[in-house]
């Protein structure tokens, strides 16, 4: 089964501290996502990275940076962590190439659910 | 900036009524994907569409793209508790692999 990995399901840090969220995908898969998710605003791209050492910011990438030195884990870091970083953070991965049905899908963890206090 | 449109935000129904929900892109699409994230979980696919015009069916889900590749529905038939959750749609742009997502339609059935 496929499957998607983030290392901690919630998460409490104070102001200014240094957070660091892991994903892992054992899909092989080329692209990694990091979204967060908020009441009233879906999903919120960060970053993405499309192979090894690459990444491209997506929309609100302010106050994040990744690191993605493996193909199979896609890091997300918070360098100060505020009170407006309080959030679901949803990694997920994709293939490059259609699978058998000639999707393209997303394959989703289970999400950091992160409170900044 | 590219944006996908998804209404309504919310729709409360009696278990055994129709629910449906709509989304618009500002542009044309390669494909538009279907998500379900059940409460508590995480988006789940359902469907993707690649075709103008294309309709797919999954038991009493029906899905559609419209002809000009901006617009697609998902359509509920008499729907049951196991419905519950929220549906979000997904338009790839052709030149990456990066999705733009709705904000979600968020199925309630009344007690």
């Amino acid at each position: 089964d496929v499957k998607v990995t983030q290392s901690s399901r919630y998460l409490v840090k104070r102001t200014g501290e240094k957070v660091f969220l892991e994903c892992v995908q054992d899909m092989d898969h080329e692209n990694m996502f990091w979204y967060r998710q908020d009441p009233g605003l879906g999903l919120r791209l960060i970053y993405f990275s499309y192979d090894v050492k690459m990444k491209e910011k997506g929309d609100i990438p302010e106050g994040y940076s990744v690191s993605r030195e493996k193909k199979e884990r896609f890091s997300l870091i918070l360098e100060s962590a505020s009170t407006n970083q309080t959030s679901m953070y949803l990694c997920a991965s994709s293939s490059t190439y259609r699978g058998p049905e000639g999707n393209t899908e997303a394959f989703f963890g289970q999400g950091t659910r992160l409170t900044v206090v | 900036g590219q944006q996908v449109m998804q209404i309504p935000q919310y729709q409360h129904v009696q278990e055994g009524e129709d629910f449906t929900t709509y989304c618009n892109s500002s542009t044309t699409l390669s494909n538009i994907q279907w998500y379900k994230q059940r409460p508590g979980g995480h988006p789940v696919f359902l469907i993707q569409l690649v075709k103008s015009g294309e309709v797919k069916k999954q038991k009493r889900l029906t899905f559609q793209f419209g002809e000009a590749k901006k617009n697609s529905s998902l359509h509920i038939t008499a729907t049951q508790t196991t419905d519950v959750g929220t549906y979000f749609c997904a338009g790839e742009k052709s030149s990456n692999y990066q999705l733009i997502w709705g904000a979600g339609t968020k199925l309630i059935i009344k007690p």
